[in-house]
């Protein structure tokens, strides 16, 4: 049973460019969320998806968007780069019926010039 | 809003028991989970505590009181592996049910 998967595991990008960012649900898990790690800090919320909507949304600018596919993968988007979203993206999903766990991604890794 | 705060590093040797220690403020409180990071990769699953009370998994065991919006994590018989940054998080209204704030967390250094 594959885990959470991640793509890409790295990435570059110039400030004011636009990034991607794709994750795959473990097997059973219909909800995806997602958190920003800075160096040395624990994983900020982001955003989570379920049932192809945003339920829930962190302290983040519109610039960070995102997506749930009918399959349970998602993507994070962000618009107009700045030199501060340089982070691990982490993407965590969670059980069908199991709020308590969440099972973490490998993460990406985005560095902003 | 909600803040969790967590000592920022722990050193302990070989062998010892460990203790790490969590306070938490939230207007709402559904449970208290801790994770494990080891440098470089993703944050792992310990535990979770939703009721007061103390949970045990093999080497790790985990505190929860609601009233005093404090909880812990120990780690018995520390092996070197344990060296990692560990944290801990709440779920509630913020985050909604299914998503967490998480602590700054704790580094562990385990010496020989």
């Amino acid at each position: 049973d594959a885990g959470v998967t991640q793509s890409p595991t790295h990435l570059i990008k110039t400030r004011g460019q636009q990034v991607t960012l794709r994750c795959s649900p473990k097997s059973g898990h219909d909800t995806v969320s997602w958190y920003q790690q800075a160096l040395g800090q624990g994983p900020q919320f982001i955003f989570q998806y379920y049932e192809e909507e945003e339920r829930q949304r962190g302290n983040f600018p519109d610039r960070f968007s995102g997506h749930q596919f009918p399959n349970y993968s998602s993507e994070l988007n962000v618009n107009a780069l700045l030199l501060g979203d340089s982070a691990l993206y982490l993407c965590a999903s969670t059980p069908a019926g199991k709020r308590s766990e969440q099972y973490f991604g490998p993460g990406t890794r985005l560095t902003v010039t | 809003g909600q803040s969790l705060e967590q000592p920022s590093e722990v050193t302990a040797v070989e062998g010892a028991i460990v203790q790490i220690n969590c306070t938490y403020q939230t207007s709402g409180f559904y449970g208290l989970s801790w994770y494990q990071q080891h440098d470089g990769g993703a944050p792992t699953f310990l535990s979770y505590n939703a009721l007061d009370g103390l949970e045990e998994t093999g080497r790790f065991s985990s505190f929860l009181s609601r009233s005093d919006s404090y909880g812990y994590l120990l780690l018995q018989e520390l092996q070197m592996k344990d060296s990692a940054s560990y944290f801990c998080a709440v779920r509630g209204p913020l985050t909604g049910r299914r998503a967490l704030t998480f602590g700054s967390g704790t580094r562990l250094q385990v010496q020989p």
